[in-house]
């Protein structure tokens, strides 16, 4: 089956940038999209369809996806963009189709 | 927008089965997917199968598949997820979650999950 990786941390000082990638075999082919969750909340669609955003979802959330990765970049963090941050994709290589989720990664505020 | 109301908290016995529930409120567009996903307590997020409102398709992931039956009830906005033959691997927080463009698309709206815990 379709393996999501991302790293399980990553540490940024308030106002700075934030970058988690989602490794995947030729990721570029499909579309990925990107949740945060909260501790103790439930996920929240941040970024769909590679790099579209709900209403709602400011415009500091972008995401790009190429090659066997794709990326999600939070500009500006501040500490409410503490959370964990999931991508995910539709795996095609099965008859029927699944999703399938990353790791996720963990987005401390300094 | 759409909001997507879960059922309370589950305490099942191993072997046994549990039938949680999930209503949709809002504005509606398109045909949704009610779309199902657990969350264990190592943080991991796994599908488990979703429904075509419209249409009452179904589509489960190949783990659950002889053990789920997701249903709904069109003229109250309601899924429900039936999970049978319980072990404690299936103690986890339930998710439903809408996906208004489509099967294979990203979920839109997320409930507030429900904790099922399997225990003797």
């Amino acid at each position: 089956s379709y393996v999501l990786t991302q790293p399980p941390s990553v540490s940024v000082a308030p106002g700075q940038t934030a970058t988690i990638t989602c490794g995947g075999d030729n990721i570029e082919s499909r579309s990925v999209h990107w949740y945060q969750q909260q501790p103790g909340q439930a996920p929240v669609l941040v970024v769909y369809d590679d790099n579209a955003r709900p209403s709602g979802i400011p415009a500091r959330f972008s995401a790009s996806n190429s090659g066997n990765a794709a990326t999600l970049t939070i500009s500006r963090v501040e500490a409410g963009d503490e959370a964990d941050y999931y991508c995910q994709v539709w795996d095609t290589s099965i008859t029927s189709g699944s999703y399938v989720f990353g790791t996720g990664t963990k987005v401390t505020v300094l | 927008q759409m909001q997507v109301e879960q059922s309370g908290p589950e305490v099942k016995k191993p072997g046994t089965s549990v039938k949680l529930s999930c209503k949709t409120s809002g504005p509606t567009l398109g045909n949704p997917v009610m779309q199902w996903v657990r969350q264990d307590r190592g943080q991991r997020l796994e599908w488990i199968g979703w429904i075509v409102v419209g249409s009452g398709n179904t589509n489960y992931a190949q783990k659950f598949q002889k053990r789920v039956t997701i249903t709904r009830d069109k003229s109250t906005g309601t899924a429900y997820m039936e999970l049978s033959s319980l072990g404690s691997e299936d103690t986890a927080v339930y998710y439903c979650a809408a996906a208004l463009r489509g099967i294979a698309s990203s979920l839109d709206f997320w409930g507030q999950g429900t904790l099922v815990t399997v225990s003797s």
